[in-house]
C-alpha cells in the first residue's frame, strides 16, 4: 500500500481563524487525492476530489470557498478551513489513489481539528 | 442518501469466533467493494477488496463474500482476536464517479478475551 502523511495531527484554533492541513504521499505520485471528514462515531463523508493541476470537485453541500483545496503537486494536497467555526470541528482525513485509473485508496492518519 | 447500507451497527464476538458484517448497495454501477478497518483516532486502513467478477476473496483470516444478484457483500473475520476490535467500514466505488468511495455507516466490533 501507499504511505500517506498528514500534518498537523491535531490542531486547536480560535473561531474565525483559518487552518491549513497538509496531505503528502510519501512513496509514489498521486494523481488523485480525496478529502473526507468524519464526526465522532460516524462514517466518513467525502468532501472533495482533488486532481493534480486542476480545480477540486466538491460534493454537494460542501462550501468550496470555506474549504479551499490545492493539489499543487503529485505528492501534496492541502485543505484550508477558512474562518473556522466550532461546527467545523471534526476529523479530517485525506486519501490518495495511485496510478491513474486505480481503484485502491490509501488513507492518511487524519487531522483532529478543534475550533474553540 | 446512504448508498451503502451496513449492518450490524455493533458486534460483540468471543475470541476465536467468526465476525460477520454485511453490506448492501443499490447502484449497479459500483464495481469496487473494499473493506476498511479503523482504530480510534487513526485513519482507515484498507483490509481487503473485491471486484464484482468474483464471488469470494480470502486474505488470511479475512474473507469477502460477494453476491452480485442480491447486491450484497460481507466481511468474515475468522478466528477473531481482541486485536481485531475496531470499527469496520464497507465501501463501494465506480470509475464513473472518479473512484470516490461511498462508505457504509460502520460496525464497531468488540472481540472479548
Amino acid at each position: 500500500g501507499a504511505v500517506v502523511s498528514q500534518h498537523p495531527s491535531r490542531v486547536i484554533c480560535k473561531s474565525g481563524t483559518s487552518v491549513k492541513i497538509e496531505c503528502r504521499s510519501l512513496d509514489f505520485q498521486a494523481t488523485t487525492m480525496f478529502w473526507y471528514r468524519q464526526f465522532p462515531k460516524k462514517s466518513l463523508m467525502l468532501m472533495a476530489t482533488s486532481n493534480e493541476g486542476s480545480k477540486a470537485t466538491y460534493e454537494q453541500g460542501v462550501e468550496k470557498d470555506k474549504f479551499l483545496i490545492n493539489h499543487a503537486s503529485l505528492t501534496l494536497s492541502t485543505l484550508t478551513v477558512t474562518s473556522a467555526h466550532p461546527e467545523d470541528s471534526s476529523f479530517y482525513i485525506c486519501s490518495l489513489a495511485g496510478k491513474r485509473g486505480s481503484y485502491e485508496q490509501y488513507f492518511g492518519p487524519g487531522t483532529r481539528l478543534t475550533v474553540t | 442518501q446512504q448508498q451503502v447500507k451496513q449492518s450490524p451497527q455493533s458486534l460483540i464476538v468471543q475470541k476465536g469466533g467468526i465476525s460477520i458484517i454485511n453490506c448492501a448497495y443499490e447502484n449497479t454501477a459500483f464495481d469496487y467493494f473494499p473493506w476498511y478497518q479503523q482504530f480510534p483516532g487513526k485513519g482507515p486502513a484498507l483490509l481487503i477488496a473485491i471486484r464484482p467478477d468474483v464471488s469470494e476473496k480470502k486474505e488470511g483470516r479475512f474473507t469477502i463474500s460477494f453476491n452480485k444478484s442480491a447486491k450484497q457483500f460481507s466481511l468474515h473475520i475468522m478466528d477473531s482476536q481482541p486485536g481485531d476490535s475496531a470499527t469496520y467500514f464497507c465501501a463501494a466505488s465506480m470509475k464513473n464517479s472518479g473512484y470516490a468511495l461511498n462508505f457504509g455507516k460502520g460496525t464497531s466490533l468488540l472481540v472479548t478475551p
